[in-house]
């Protein structure tokens, strides 16, 4: 299996502008998270989903932040308009519901907002 | 919600000692304890994990233990290698939740 894929590896975009991260999860896991990872906040979960459904969202930190999963093998985390403030390294990571929640992730996408 | 804190946040160890990362919970609720290894440039990927029902647990040089009453739990790493070099994360789940709370993370360097 190829791990989770994430797209692009690395965007640079200037504020105001919509940026859209890409996600593919490991085939046959039925829960998907999208992280944020930061040196001053650490990891993040910002949202996950469970069989294509967002379960909990309490981590997207507004509502410039939106999460799609239109099925089980890809999903999208949306900003927009982006600020400098959202850059960050984000994480999509995969798991197939355990016990236990081993969760698989992908490598990232460094967003740099300028 | 749970709350994990973890330290130190840097460590370096001579190549050959013995590294320590320690971690602290506050849901008693909480069963589950992985720990992460983030190499440079990638994803956090799972070492080893322990389940409440177990003390400690052991995988060649890494080990973890684990004390309910205090709630807190370690990760030991021995005869350290250059390729032990990365940031550790420890978490906290309780089983009927997929929602990990992850530790802030500990950069260990090897120095040969």
């Amino acid at each position: 299996d190829a791990g989770v894929i994430q797209s692009p590896r690395h965007e640079v975009t200037e504020m105001g502008q919509e940026v859209t991260l890409r996600c593919k999860p490991i085939s046959g896991h039925d829960y998907l998270f999208w992280y944020r990872q930061t040196m001053m906040r650490g990891l993040e979960l910002l949202i996950y989903f469970n069989n294509n459904v967002p379960i909990d969202d309490s981590g997207m930190p507004e509502d410039r932040f939106s999460a799609k999963m239109p099925n089980a093998s890809f999903s999208t985390l949306k900003i927009q308009p982006s600020e400098p403030r959202d850059s960050a390294v984000y994480f999509c990571a995969s798991s197939n519901g355990g016990p236990p929640v081993e969760q698989y992730f992908g490598p990232g996408t460094r967003l740099t907002v300028t | 919600g749970e709350n994990v804190e973890q330290h130190p946040s840097t460590l370096s160890v001579q190549e050959g000692d013995s590294a320590v990362i320690k971690c602290t919970y506050s849901d008693s609720a909480s069963n589950y304890f992985p720990w992460y290894k983030q190499e440079l440039g990638k994803g956090p990927q799972l070492i080893i994990d322990i389940r409440s029902n177990v003390g400690e647990k052991k995988d060649q040089r890494i080990a973890v233990t684990l004390n309910k009453t205090a709630k807190h739990f370690s990760l030991h790493i021995t005869e350290t290698q250059p390729e032990d070099s990365a940031v550790y994360f420890c978490a906290a789940v309780n089983f009927g939740n997929e929602k990990l709370t992850f530790g802030t993370g500990t950069r260990l360097t090897i120095i040969p």
